[in-house]
């Protein structure tokens, strides 16, 4: 495997579900991030690691929950969600934060909520 | 407030022309400046990526600018062809650590 990959790339789940979505980077990065793409928006960035610790979190419901174990392994846990969450997740990484930060991206979660 | 704009969202080329595409951010405090391409349903491909102190990038046929005290940056596509149809995002990367996406310009390249 290489780059960014995500699973799964499709996911339905109802409004009392619970799933998570997962990344993986084998680009040796240190920083990896939680975008939300919905239609006609701008990509949203949604949560930051660098270096396993999370450094922002950009005023995310609490029914989005990410976790990070490691620098190549990223989750974001889904709970109780809404329709209005329906979008393209999509993951990325670089090498760190700060610094030249070239983000490379998963191919994303297409994720429905019924 | 810092945002980051992509005119026009749409653009119909005939194949074979050579076309540019624009991004513009409010924020001269920017770190970098990065292209993206994105096919229909997909991840997001990296093209290019300019440095504050640099002015531009070239890859194949591809030329990003960056000038940062007019707020653009564009990227020049030489000889399109019909496999470059594709939404093209731009995002910045400011100094204080903000990470802003335009919306995209929608490029169609006709046979």
């Amino acid at each position: 495997e290489t780059g960014v990959t995500q699973t799964p790339r499709h996911l339905v789940m109802g409004m009392t579900n619970k799933k998570s979505l997962k990344c993986e980077q084998h680009l040796g990065h240190n920083a990896m991030y939680w975008y939300k793409q919905s239609a006609k928006k701008p990509l949203e960035l949604m949560f930051v690691y660098n270096f396993k610790e999370q450094t922002e979190n950009n005023s995310v419901p609490s029914r989005f929950s990410p976790e990070c174990p490691n620098s190549s392994h990223l989750f974001l846990h889904l709970h109780t969600l809404q329709p209005e969450d329906s979008a393209l997740y999509l993951c990325a990484s670089s090498e760190a934060r700060q610094g030249v930060n070239e983000q490379y991206f998963g191919p994303g979660t297409r994720l429905t909520v019924t | 407030k810092q945002e980051v704009t992509q005119i026009p969202a749409a653009l119909s080329v005939p194949e074979g022309e050579n076309l540019v595409l624009n991004c513009s951010f409010t924020d001269s405090a920017i770190y970098n400046l990065q292209w993206f391409r994105q096919d229909p349903g997909k991840g997001l491909t990296s093209l290019l990526l300019i440095q504050s102190s640099q002015r531009e990038q070239t890859s194949g046929r591809l030329n990003a600018s960056l000038d940062k005290s007019s707020g653009r940056s564009t990227l020049y596509i030489a000889a399109s062809q019909p496999g470059d149809s594709a939404t093209y995002l731009c995002a910045g990367f400011f100094r204080d650590d903000k990470i802003i996406f335009g919306k995209g310009t929608r490029l169609h390249i006709l046979p």
